[in-house]
């Protein structure tokens, strides 16, 4: 069984629309996290939850808004798509019980690859 | 606040050879030290991490990492490389607690037959 899963696993799509990708993760895990991967493979955290609650939110634009309906999932919902949003993006879990997010083993999942024309 | 810097973005290694990837961090507060590798076309994983215990940190598949306060290093090792070692390598760090995690650029390692 995949720890963390996302789907879909690639999404192509043009400037303007609205798309969201869904994550879960099957660890029992209080934490989860998205990240974003760029051309360059630089690697950014956007949001952070803990048992539903939102615990980190960088400076991400407004168009992107999580939502975490229970603690298994955390989906990320997309409006009006910019080409520099074009980029591979990380679901992330971990399980909140060795001391924070600073401090715990992340589990990744395999990654949603966003194509924007 | 935390940052790290990864030297090199691109090794190159023969087969059986040291692999030795470089990280230098800066953080305010004793750090924690990771390091994650991507292979391709997957998500990341952990290799190892440092947690203020042992300074010489021993994780999967061959690879071990020492913690030096005083270069403020968190160097990779592997004695001999694989074919299956190909794959992109990131050092992160973190001032622990709720801290998030702060990524280096990455390295990619190739290994020649």
């Amino acid at each position: 069984d995949t720890a963390v899963s996302q789907t879909p696993k690639y999404l192509v799509t043009q400037m303007g629309n609205d798309k969201s990708i869904k994550c879960e993760q099957n660890l029992g895990h209080d934490t989860m996290y998205w990240y974003k991967q760029d051309s360059k493979k630089f690697l950014k955290i956007m949001f952070s939850y803990n048992n539903k609650e939102l615990i980190i939110n960088e400076t991400v634009p407004n168009r992107f808004s999580p939502k975490s309906p229970d603690k298994a999932h955390l989906n990320l919902h997309i409006n009006s798509l910019e080409l520099g949003d074009s980029a591979v993006y990380f679901c992330a879990s971990s399980s909140g019980l060795a001391g924070g997010v600073g401090t715990d083993t992340q589990y990744f999942g395999p990654g949603t690859r966003l194509t924007v024309l | 606040a935390q940052s790290v810097t990864q030297l090199g973005s691109h090794v190159s290694v023969s087969e059986g050879a040291l692999v030795l990837l470089r990280c230098n961090y800066s953080s305010s507060v004793p750090p924690y030290l990771f390091w994650y590798v991507q292979y391709p076309n997957q998500g990341l994983q952990l290799l190892l991490k440092y947690t203020s215990a042992a300074t010489l940190v021993k994780g999967i598949n061959g690879f071990e990492a020492e913690f030096k306060k005083s270069e403020t290093s968190f160097h990779l090792t592997k004695p001999s490389a694989h074919m299956s070692d190909a794959a992109e390598y990131f050092c992160v760090v973190s001032d622990g607690g709720d801290y998030k995690l702060s990524f280096g650029a990455g390295t990619t390692v190739t290994v020649r037959a």
